[in-house]
């Protein structure tokens, strides 16, 4: 069965150090992978995708999050974190063998807190 | 510049009250989703539709209905509200399948 796991509920970091939210997923094949963020009393915005080639992808607002197949990772990352990232991110999974399937398959969240 | 407009954004509802969400989009996407949002649970697919006059079932259905006589807009009813329906419920469109979704803004609802 798929799944999507964001092991940290919260993470806390200081304005201008580097960031990391993390994600592991589980499929029977070869995944698409998502980050999205969620603004307080906002739907969510896309972020970033890995769907092949380049295991490190770069999205929006300086993010950028490495594909690892081994360690079936896929962990969201900033090199200089600003307050207004401060944000609910969301990964989610979706196995691209999987053709009758059109679920993606979301983590549960992580809210990310930067302190000034 | 709308993107994906839901209606309405707050409602409650009593219990065995019916209700319908309207969700909207300008993009002439084909693929629509409703979702739910609960608390340390992520995102729930309730029904989706792949193109205008198609539905289906996503992961938790139960209690929900959906339509979607047009391309642009797509429709999800409670038929008698329960108070586990208590929810945020999101509207979600793309281009194709794996494309990225674009989400209406939300819409709180409370069933006592």
């Amino acid at each position: 069965a798929q799944s999507v796991a964001q092991p940290e509920d919260q993470v806390n970091v200081a304005e201008g150090n580097p960031l990391t939210v993390k994600c592991t997923y589980s499929v029977s094949g070869n995944p698409y992978l998502f980050w999205y963020v969620q603004y307080p009393n906002r739907g969510l915005q896309f972020l970033l995708k890995y769907i092949t080639g380049d295991n490190l992808v770069k999205g929006s607002y300086g993010f950028e999050a490495e594909f690892n197949k081994s360690q079936t990772s896929f962990h969201l990352k900033k090199p200089s974190a600003l307050v207004s990232d401060s944000a609910l991110y969301f990964c989610a999974v979706r196995d691209k063998e999987e053709d009758s399937n059109y679920q993606l398959i979301w983590g549960a969240g992580t809210k990310l807190i930067i302190k000034p | 510049n709308a993107g994906v407009t839901q209606t309405p954004k707050f409602r409650v509802l009593k219990t065995g009250q019916s209700m319908t969400l309207l969700c909207a989009q300008d993009m002439n996407h084909e693929y629509m989703y409703w979702y739910r949002q609960d608390p340390g649970m992520g995102l729930r697919l309730i029904h989706y539709s792949v193109g205008e006059g198609t539905t289906a079932k996503g992961e938790v259905p139960d209690g929900y209905n959906v339509s979607r006589l047009k391309k642009q807009n797509f429709l999800l009813g409670l038929e008698s509200a329960a108070p586990s329906q208590t929810s945020v419920y999101f509207c979600a469109s793309s281009y194709f399948r794996e494309d990225i979704l674009f989400f209406g803004s939300g819409t709180q609802l409370s069933v006592l």
